[in-house]
């Protein structure tokens, strides 16, 4: 079983649609989440970064993580044509260093 | 901003040759990290390392070796091409403290001929 669980998608939406990625994982060690957004031939952006069960929200972006279920959750309102990327979800555990662990991207589509 | 930059974008090598990547940040982290990312097989870590002139391996790391002769710049050596290292290299940097956050350099396409 692989550590971390990413729906590989593609996922197509309408504009304004509300998106939910979402990434499972197995390890109950890990204790920091990340969302990296990536646009196509570029490199991994960080968008959000989360320690504790809930929700974070940042503009139209929140974050939401369930430590008891080991399920991470982004959620886009209002989408747009520019959200369309990769979203990758990471998670870190301490192990000397914080070493980040990476689900294998969802790609997603927003149509005009 | 944590501004992590590679030393080219797109690079042609051919089989055999001698390849240097160059990576540097400005943000005096103290970590740095090499990936390669191929379609399929998301982000796979090739070395990091968390001090100067320290290194270590990371899921991948044949075929490679690693550099870090200053806090600042962490370089990736193929030692002979090989038509199977054809990807795109990602550099990353992070803070020893924190929660591991890294932050990335645009990325490197690498294809051996």
């Amino acid at each position: 079983q692989k550590e971390v669980e990413q729906d590989p998608g593609p996922l197509s939406v309408p504009e304004g649609a509300i998106v939910s990625l979402n990434c499972t994982y197995s390890n109950s060690a890990f204790q920091y989440f990340m969302w990296y957004r990536q646009y196509s031939r570029k490199g991994p952006e960080l968008l959000m970064y989360t320690y504790s069960s809930g929700n974070k929200e940042d503009g139209r972006f929140t974050a939401q993580v369930d430590k008891s279920s080991k399920y991470i959750s982004l959620f886009i309102r209002d989408s747009q044509p520019s959200d369309s990327a990769t979203y990758l979800c990471a998670m870190s555990v301490w192990a000397g260093s914080y070493q980040l662990t990476f689900g294998k991207g969802t790609k997603l589509s927003v149509i005009p | 901003d944590v501004k992590v930059t590679q030393s080219s974008r797109y690079l042609v090598k051919r089989t055999g040759e001698k390849v240097f990547l160059e990576c540097v940040q400005d943000m005096d982290h103290e970590n740095m990290f090499w990936y390669r990312q191929d379609p399929g097989l998301g982000l796979r870590l090739i070395y990091f390392s968390y001090d100067v002139k320290m290194k270590e391996k990371g899921d991948i790391p044949e075929g490679y070796s690693v550099s870090r002769e200053k806090k600042e710049r962490f370089s990736l050596i193929l030692e002979s091409a090989s038509t199977n290292q054809t990807s795109m290299y990602l550099c990353a940097s992070s803070f020893g403290q924190g929660g591991g956050e890294q932050f990335f350099g645009p990325g490197t396409r690498l294809t051996v001929l």
